[in-house]
């Protein structure tokens, strides 16, 4: 089964409206960490936002918000007021600390299109 | 300060031949990884390092595939007798620690061409 799914291969937003971005996740590890970096087409992975699975509140960056709803595994990203420049792709990743250390498994990504 | 970076940025090579990826991680970063991003897919892990020793290599394909790193600072991915399939973007990460949130910072990149 795949530990991270993202279901939306690409996603059209207009500039200044809000955008979820959809992952789901699969682990049986009590303790684990949900990243969301963003690659553009120069290549780099830039990281966005960090929520742990014991944390109560959902994590908040600047423009970005993830959206965690631990009882359906899923971790959506929000990001508000889009630019022009949030055009990339998307990728969430898990690291299951206990069952698998410290690296980190990535879904398929999002390839997000802000229309001006 | 400086990021991680990689060389070389592209390497062409044609299969069956010997290629070596170096990757200098973040001063002061304990941990490096290797990941593979083939088109149009998320990068998949292939090893990484505490220090000097490889902690998890699990990721990695087949025993074409080697990383070392000697010092506990820069790292090279290496690859025996290239196939078309290897090529793809490896990755390199590195983070100030392991375990619990430790932001991996990426490089960018070095993009395998098998001819």
């Amino acid at each position: 089964a795949q530990k991270i799914t993202q279901t939306q291969p690409g996603m059209f937003v207009q500039e200044k409206e809000a955008v979820t971005l959809d992952c789901t996740y699969d682990t049986s590890d009590p303790s684990y960490g949900l990243f969301w970096y963003k690659q553009p087409s120069s290549g780099e992975m830039i990281f966005l936002i960090y929520q742990g699975s014991y944390d109560q509140q959902n994590a908040t960056e600047g423009r970005y918000s993830l959206n965690f709803q631990k009882a359906r595994k899923s971790a959506n990203l929000v990001i508000s007021a889009s630019q022009l420049g949030d055009s990339a792709m998307y990728f969430c990743a898990m690291r299951e600390i206990l069952n698998a250390g410290n690296m980190l498994t990535f879904g398929g990504g999002t390839r997000l299109m802000v229309k001006p | 300060g400086a990021g991680v970076s990689q060389t070389p940025s592209n390497k062409v090579t044609e299969k069956g031949k010997y290629v070596e990826l170096r990757c200098d991680p973040i001063s002061g970063h304990t941990a490096l990884y290797w990941y593979r991003q083939s088109l149009g897919q998320g990068p998949e892990f292939l090893i990484y390092f505490q220090g000097t020793g490889a902690a998890d290599d699990s990721g990695l394909p087949n025993d074409r595939f080697f990383a070392v790193r000697p010092e506990g600072s820069v790292s090279t991915l290496k690859i025996q007798r290239t196939e078309r399939g290897d090529s793809a973007v490896y990755l390199c990460a590195s983070s100030l620690d392991v375990g619990g949130f430790n932001e991996q910072f990426f490089g960018p990149g070095t993009r395998l061409t098998v001819l």
